[in-house]
């Protein structure tokens, strides 16, 4: 069964980088021919789509983030890495990682909480 | 960038009767458009893909339908387990955007 387990810091300081690290067990990440994604979800808020992988590091990633968003994967780890930069506190949100099917996102992770503050 | 509009905000049910969720997409998106149930402190998990596809496991009681503009979710005969709240997503164009949600809860 395909499990994803998001992992980081659970605080940054305000225009710092927030760094997440997805660790995917059940199932290969270079031998699939799904991309892998982040979306988070802030406090009590809604679904925002952060960005998606595929396993040959082709990307796309929402216009909303203009530059300050990047994702990369280590297939070797099975694992595959936000970064958002400068960040501020309307970046404090829940974030998963999700295997992206067809562009359907199907398992999440269980989350993991990053706050943003001093 | 393709605004989903769910309706209503929360929809107040018992266990045993149905519920019916809407999801009206800004343009046209096909199909292409999922449901995804996320319980309290839980990650969401898909429920519905292509509009009317379940996902492995889901319970046939979940059914989707629409297409173009506007989709439905039915739940029939809600168990203590589905009062949650439901997003839809689009996948016609990017970015992939999700609704705002409609929770339910029990009446």
């Amino acid at each position: 069964q395909l499990q994803l387990q998001e992992s980081g810091p659970g605080l940054v300081k305000p225009s710092e980088t927030l760094s997440l690290t997805c660790t995917v067990s059940g199932g290969s990440i270079s031998g699939s021919s799904f991309y892998w994604g982040w979306i988070r979800q802030p406090p009590g808020k809604g679904l925002e789509w952060i960005g998606n992988i595929y396993s040959d590091e082709r990307t796309f990633y929402n216009p909303s983030f203009k530059s300050r968003v990047s994702i990369s994967v280590d297939t070797a780890k099975n694992q595959f890495s936000l970064n958002l930069r400068s960040v501020t506190a309307a970046d404090t949100a829940l974030y998963y990682c999700a295997r992206v099917p067809e562009n359907w996102f199907d398992p999440w992770g269980q989350g993991t909480l990053v706050t943003v503050s001093s | 960038e393709i605004v989903l509009t769910q309706s209503p905000a929360t929809l107040s049910l018992s266990p045993g009767e149905r519920a019916t969720l809407s999801c009206r997409a800004s343009q046209s998106v096909d199909s292409d458009l999922a449901w995804y149930q996320q319980r309290p402190g839980q990650a969401p998990r898909l429920l519905i893909y292509g509009a009317s596809n379940r996902a492995t496991g889901i319970p046939a009681r979940f059914s989707g339908r629409g297409s173009g503009t506007d989709f439905r979710l039915t739940i029939n005969t809600l168990e203590p387990e589905d009062f949650a709240v439901y997003y839809c997503q689009q996948r016609h164009s990017w970015p992939l955007t999700f609704g705002g949600g409609t929770k339910v809860e029990i009446k």
